[in-house]
């Protein structure tokens, strides 16, 4: 166990719904990585937060966007979820990217 | 763009037998590595990292790795492996503190007792 909480842990939604996703992070821990794992593959970075301000972002459209609260537990929200969009979402704490603790994850299926 | 990628998807090997997962990425630059396992229905949990210093790392549970600058490779190798490192093993890469970490598309371990 890693301090690392993610809700919920499944979640089935259907093509063009939005999604919101959930993640406490470990105590101390100013920073919020989010990530996407499709079946089969490695997690795709798809953005981090910092002390509630994004500063990274991967190859993902607009429709995915982020928050990050005061108590440095962050949020992903999917607008106009698609069927590619079914994954594991991982979320991972830390104080810088050396040492990230992964959460359990959400997985997701869109229909 | 910056890649890595790991030699085998699903690698299937006999408690006490020899392990080596290959890992290669394309930044030319300095770069920080990781790997990270997923044992089944557990978190991602990371096994061993490389910052600088001596090429050879030593991880948990008996894991190790070397980096090789010059074939641009980060392999991680276990002398003797247990039915309990079955697991999903990931190869990252980090640029700088203040850039994204890529992973590669992990490759699958199956010990058989």
């Amino acid at each position: 166990e890693t301090g690392v909480t993610q809700s919920p842990t499944h979640l089935i939604k259907t093509r063009g719904q939005q999604v919101t996703l959930r993640c406490s992070s470990q105590s101390g821990h100013n920073t919020v990585s989010w990530y996407q794992q499709a079946l089969g593959q490695g997690p795709q970075f798809i953005f981090q937060y910092y002390r509630e301000e994004e500063n990274g972002r991967g190859n993902f459209p607009p429709r995915f966007s982020g928050l990050q609260f005061p108590n440095y537990s962050s949020e992903l929200n999917v607008n106009a979820l698609e069927l590619d969009d079914s994954a594991l979402y991982l979320c991972a704490s830390s104080v810088d990217l050396y040492e990230q603790y992964f959460g359990p994850g959400t997985r997701l299926t869109v229909t | 763009a910056q890649s890595v990628s790991q030699h085998n998807h699903h690698v299937i090997l006999s408690e006490a037998a020899s392990l080596e997962l290959g890992c290669n990425y394309s930044y030319g630059g300095t770069v920080n590595l990781f790997w990270y396992v997923q044992y089944p229905g557990q978190h991602l949990q990371l096994l061993l990292k490389y910052f600088s210093g001596d090429p050879l790392v030593k991880g948990i549970k008996g894991f190790e790795a070397e980096f090789i600058k010059s074939k641009f490779s980060f392999n991680l190798r276990k002398p003797s492996v247990q039915w309990s490192d079955t697991a999903e093993y990931f190869c990252a890469v980090l640029k700088t503190s203040y850039d994204k970490v890529i992973f590669g598309p992990g490759t699958s371990l199956s010990v058989i007792p």
